[in-house]
């Protein structure tokens, strides 16, 4: 069954901790993305990658990490550093830029 | 830098009014134009993109590169297109190796029976 998959569905964290939210493609896509969607922000873009091993950062990458390891995950970490996580994180893959992006379900990421 | 605007964030209207979601952007290339739908409970989807030129589910949309803007369109609207609506923006850097997809703030679509 092809497709995007993010998991967990919903992630807890202790204030300090990072935090590994996972995505993954079986779609054999080049490009993924990570956007943060917020009510009333629509979605941020955070990180993407258009190839393996090669990573860009977004309009809101602070405080946020990836990496791009092998074509088909590109995990995202949130670090102590980000100011403001609790949120929820939805990854994209595309064939290629400017072309059509695959959404996973999202995770919704509480910082308790 | 890139930009897409949404002007509304809700737009409520009556089963088989004419719908118009706006959606201006903000770029000095020729980018690549979308709209993306999310109805309730389901994943982000991909709804039209400029270059097909295609109707899907009775939408259509129009890159007016004058105006920069790209509007959604449906003649009737039905109850069942109540969701949220992102425009969004692809693009290539100068040089054609670098780009980002960025969205709207979305507009709600609420179609009233």
């Amino acid at each position: 069954d092809g497709g995007i998959t993010q998991s967990p569905k919903y992630l807890f964290r202790k204030e300090g901790q990072n935090v590994t939210l996972s995505c993954e493609q079986n779609l054999n896509h080049d490009a993924m993305y990570w956007y943060r969607q917020d009510p009333g922000q629509g979605l941020r873009l955070i990180y993407y990658s258009q190839i393996v091993n090669d990573f860009q950062k977004g309009d809101i990458a602070e405080g946020y990490s990836v990496s791009r390891e092998k074509k088909e995950s590109f995990p995202l970490t949130v670090t102590s550093a980000q100011k403001n996580p609790t949120a929820f994180y939805l990854c994209a893959s595309g064939p290629s830029m400017n072309t059509e992006a695959f959404f996973g379900q999202g995770t919704r990421l509480t910082v308790v | 830098a890139q930009r897409v605007t949404q002007p509304e964030k809700l737009l409520s209207v009556f089963k088989g009014a004419p719908v118009e979601l706006k959606c201006n952007y903000s770029y000095s290339g020729s980018p690549e134009l979308f709209w993306y739908v999310q109805y309730s409970r389901q994943r982000l989807q991909l709804l039209l993109r400029h270059i097909s030129r295609e109707s899907i589910k009775g939408f259509t949309a129009d890159l007016n590169k004058g105006e920069t803007s790209f509007h959604l369109k449906k003649p009737f609207a039905q109850e069942e297109d109540s969701a949220m609506y992102y425009c969004a923006l692809s693009h290539l850097n100068y040089g054609g190796s670098q780009g980002n997809l960025i969205f709207g703030k979305g507009t709600k679509l609420s179609v009233k029976p």
